[in-house]
């Protein structure tokens, strides 16, 4: 079965510096997509960005990119910039069916 | 456009109780998604509807069900309330399983 992990349960970061949180997937699948949600303490999940497997360039929407490692079955994602807005719990999501990975707190440090 | 809209936004019930949870897609959208989420842990896939039919359903009793009317609007309903039922209840759309989802701001139920 598919299964997505976030090995991170914590993170922090200071204002300003980057910071990547980690995902995988295994999956047999060689066709997959991977979504990223960010949950702020005010419960709302907000979608950030997707990464398809047979895209050829590593997906970027802002401060948000993703560094996709085919062979690895890995998109991390990479938030530059940090802002104390970004502190949240960032959960990945597999493409193909319905499940979350247990997800990340990032905590901003001024 | 309006968003995913849930209602009610808290919702308190005791033990053996029953709840309905209510859910209105953003519109275009045919499939609609049920998640938990308990206190600090991630989010366990309930539900899946889509053109009026259940098509998947995550690992919960029977006493979770739910049902998705011709306008795609969507109803959870919990029996036999326990209390590790407690949990935010997101509902989620989209336009097909394949794509991101919207979410809307949950329902917090309480069991006592």
């Amino acid at each position: 079965a598919q299964k997505i992990t976030q090995t991170q349960p914590g993170m922090f970061v200071q204002e300003k510096e980057a910071v990547t949180l980690d995902c995988t997937y295994d999956t047999s699948d060689q066709s997959y997509g991977l979504f990223w949600y960010k949950q702020p303490s005010s419960g709302e999940m907000i979608f950030l960005i997707y990464q398809g497997s047979y895209d050829e360039q590593n997906a970027t929407e802002g401060r948000y990119s993703l560094n996709f490692q085919k062979a690895r079955k890995s998109t991390n994602l990479v938030i530059s910039a940090s802002q104390l807005g970004d502190s949240a719990m960032y959960f990945c999501k597999d493409g193909n069916q319905f499940y979350f990975g247990t997800g990340t707190s990032l905590t901003v440090i001024p | 456009e309006a968003g995913v809209t849930q209602s009610p936004t808290h919702l308190i019930k005791t033990r053996g109780q029953q709840a309905t949870l209510r859910c209105s897609p953003i519109s275009g959208h045919t499939s609609v998604y049920w998640y938990q989420q308990a206190l600090g842990l991630g989010l366990q896939f309930l539900l899946w509807y889509d053109e009026g039919e259940e098509r998947n359903r995550g690992n919960f009793p029977p006493r979770f069900s739910g049902r998705q009317f011709p306008n795609y609007s969507s109803e959870l309903n919990v029996n036999a309330l326990e209390l590790e039922d407690s949990a935010l209840y997101l509902c989620a759309s989209s336009k097909d399983r394949y794509e991101k989802l919207f979410f809307g701001s949950g329902t917090q139920l309480s069991v006592l």
